[in-house]
């Protein structure tokens, strides 16, 4: 059974660092393109930043571009997400997720999300 | 960046009625559009990639349908655990981007 397990999430002040894990399991890990989405409360969701398989290629949503680095290590199947100068407005739910290599290359499999609260 | 924008945000409907939502794309996104459901206090749950292909395990009321710009998500007949939010969501071109949400209500 493929699972996504996150960890990490937390209180934090503004312009403080987070750093959020996910573990994957049940699948080839390092075959996979991995992404963060988060979800502000009561809103939408945003795409935050991908990983190629093997970390070669890396893409990020232009508002979190320098602050928020995006890494894996496959010899622990996790991808993380380090998160700093965090603003107010970056609370949310933030997701990890599996991006199906093909086709649409749609996120199939979503891990249980993580509350950041950025807050003083 | 690409905009999704869906119509309606939200809808009212009962079980076994024909639902369909909207997503329409600021430029052509080929087949590279998906949809996903999310029930409160969840992750959103993967129904249809690359406009029309059915997810495995997905019930077969859900279709998807579309190319280029606009796209349509339909529910054939509705179940009571469909009450639900659902989005679309391009991966043409980074950044991916999601729509706004439609909430689907009783």
């Amino acid at each position: 059974e493929v699972q996504l397990v996150q960890s990490g999430g937390g209180l934090v002040q503004p312009g403080g660092s987070l750093r959020l894990s996910c573990v994957g399991s049940g699948f080839t890990f390092s075959s996979y393109w991995m992404s963060w989405v988060r979800q502000a409360p009561g809103k939408g969701l945003e795409w935050v930043a991908n990983i190629k398989q093997d970390g070669s290629e890396i893409k990020y949503l232009a508002s979190v571009k320098g602050r928020f680095t995006i890494s894996r290590d496959n010899a622990k199947n996790s991808v993380y997400l380090q998160m700093n100068s965090l603003r107010a407005d970056e609370t949310a739910v933030y997701f990890c997720a599996r991006e199906v290599g093909s086709s649409s290359w749609p996120f199939d499999y979503w891990g249980q999300g993580s509350l950041v609260a950025v807050s003083s | 960046d690409i905009q999704m924008t869906q119509s309606p945000s939200s809808l009212s409907a009962s079980i076994g009625d024909r639902v369909t939502i909207t997503c329409r794309a600021s430029q052509s996104i080929t087949l590279y559009l998906n949809w996903y459901q999310q029930k409160p206090g969840k992750a959103p749950n993967l129904l249809i990639y690359a406009a029309s292909s059915l997810q495995s395990g997905v019930p077969s009321r859900f279709s998807g349908s579309g190319f280029g710009t606009d796209f349509t998500l339909t529910i054939s007949s509705l179940q009571p655990e469909d009450y639900a939010t659902y989005y679309c969501q391009q991966s043409y071109r980074n950044p991916y981007t999601f729509g706004q949400g439609t909430k689907l209500e009783i």
